[in-house]
């Protein structure tokens, strides 16, 4: 089956640095990638909506230069959480689609837990 | 306003009793209902999509359902091995991604 890894699972970071995790799709092109944030016991928030070629579309709240996002190829997009804080900690998550919208799979993948010291 | 709602928020199971998990929503057409269930520090693990009113779909001891304002996950004989928190999403004609708040099941031997 299709696969999404995600990279780092796990990252600790000082505050006020930036951290940068990796989702790719491992066997398919992915032109839509989302990112999720996930705080515990708690549903996925979806932050953006990443699209190959174009800049990511951000959903209401999430701040664009908080959280950058590049999706530079057809399997590669990336999340920099930028001069992360404390309250940026959190279990991120993306997901890639195959195929379209009203067609397609969405595959996860297993997610990267920050914690901001 | 478009909605999905799960319910109940935690179910807890005893071993081999079968339950449903519901999820309802109301949405500006619906293009597909996708259910998921996540185990704690993990990405959701795809279960099933469906796109109509009237479509089943089955794996093991999951079976999906829905219909024009609702789908229901059917948990038959539950193992422990199913406790997971249950996840149901869906894309409306926007292609919007729309969430519902989960279920955590919790099934004891």
């Amino acid at each position: 089956g299709a696969v999404v890894s995600q990279h780092p699972s796990r990252v600790i970071c000082k505050s006020g640095t930036s951290v940068k995790i990796e989702c790719r799709s491992l066997d398919f092109q992915a032109t839509t990638m989302f990112w999720y944030r996930q705080f515990p016991k708690q549903s996925l928030m979806l932050m953006a909506t990443s699209n190959e070629g174009s800049k990511a579309t951000y959903e209401q709240g999430v701040e664009k230069d908080k959280f950058l996002i590049n999706h530079a190829s057809l399997t590669l997009s990336t999340l920099t959480v930028t001069s992360a804080h404390p309250e940026d900690s959190s279990f991120y998550i993306c997901s890639a689609l195959r195929g379209y919208h009203d067609t397609g799979e969405l595959f996860f993948g297993e997610g990267s837990r920050l914690t901001v010291l | 306003e478009d909605q999905v709602t799960q319910s109940p928020e935690a179910l807890r199971l005893q071993e081999g009793e079968s339950s449903s998990l519901n999820c309802s929503y109301t949405v500006s057409g619906l293009r597909g209902l996708f259910w998921y269930r996540q185990d704690p520090g993990k990405g959701p693990e795809f279960l099933f999509t469906l796109y109509s009113a009237g479509e089943e779909k089955e794996k093991e001891r999951l079976k999906a359902t829905l219909t024009k304002k609702e789908s229901f996950l059917h948990i038959t004989a539950p193992k422990p091995e199913d406790s997971a928190t249950y996840l149901c999403f869906l894309t409306d004609s926007w292609g919007k991604l729309q969430f519902g708040a989960g279920t955590q099941v919790v099934v004891t031997p």
